[in-house]
């Protein structure tokens, strides 16, 4: 099945750290990713990270995926209040078929 | 890094009148090319995609349609327009390594 879940919520206080969180239902999917939404925005991919990968970092963020579990999380190291947005988990199964999205996490970051 | 454009940025039409919206993409060759829908600044709806000039695939039945006439360019149409086709409406393209999918910065449709 295809199915990508997402909490809806996350609120933090700047300069902690934020963790998003996802799962997904195919064990097939070859490539996982991040998207970051502004406010009026289209999606910006953010990372991407290989199923046979445990973790992926990039500057502030890091991607850690547990395949057994289905579970990909996103870290967002020191957040800052231009970290407000919405966040995307999506997977992929194969180059010719359609991302599948999940509904997004919506980040509010505190000062 | 491919970019994609998207045209126009915003539009209001009334309930009944055509629509066309335009979107290109520069920076690759022969991309999967993807319309997705995003109501209340929620969840995307996939709507259509394409591997090639021609080539469609619709996702959901409803009074929309897309064609691609050529290789970096994918138009949403449809001949009369809803309340309930409002929404944000964004291209993306999937590159040469099928790997990577972007985005352009959207269309914000208000039908009245």
């Amino acid at each position: 099945g295809e199915d990508v879940e997402q909490s809806l919520f996350l609120s933090v206080r700047e300069g902690d750290s934020s963790v998003i969180n996802c799962t997904y239902t195919d064990s097939s999917s070859t490539y996982l990713y991040w998207y970051k939404q502004e406010p009026g925005a289209g999606l910006q991919l953010l990372t991407y990270i290989f199923s046979n990968m445990d973790m992926k970092q990039d500057q502030r963020l890091t991607v850690l995926l547990n395949k057994k579990d289905k579970h990909l999380s996103l870290r967002i190291a020191d957040t800052q209040t231009g970290d407000s947005a919405i966040y995307f988990c999506a997977e992929i199964y194969s180059g010719n078929t359609p991302l599948v999205f999940g509904k997004g996490t919506r980040l509010s970051v505190i000062a | 890094s491919q970019t994609i454009h998207q045209w126009p940025a915003t539009l209001v039409q009334p309930v009944g009148s055509p629509l066309s919206l335009e979107c290109t993409v520069e920076g690759t060759s022969n991309p999967n090319l993807y319309w997705y829908r995003q109501a209340a600044g929620r969840g995307l709806q996939l709507l259509f995609y394409s591997v090639g000039i021609g080539q469609i695939s619709s996702e959901v039945p409803q009074n929309l349609s897309a064609s691609r006439p050529q290789d970096r360019q994918f138009i949403l149409s449809s001949k009369k327009l809803l309340l309930s086709d409002s929404g944000f409406y964004l291209c993306a393209s999937q590159g040469d390594r099928g790997r990577e999918q972007y985005f352009g910065p959207g269309t914000r449709l208000t039908v009245t």
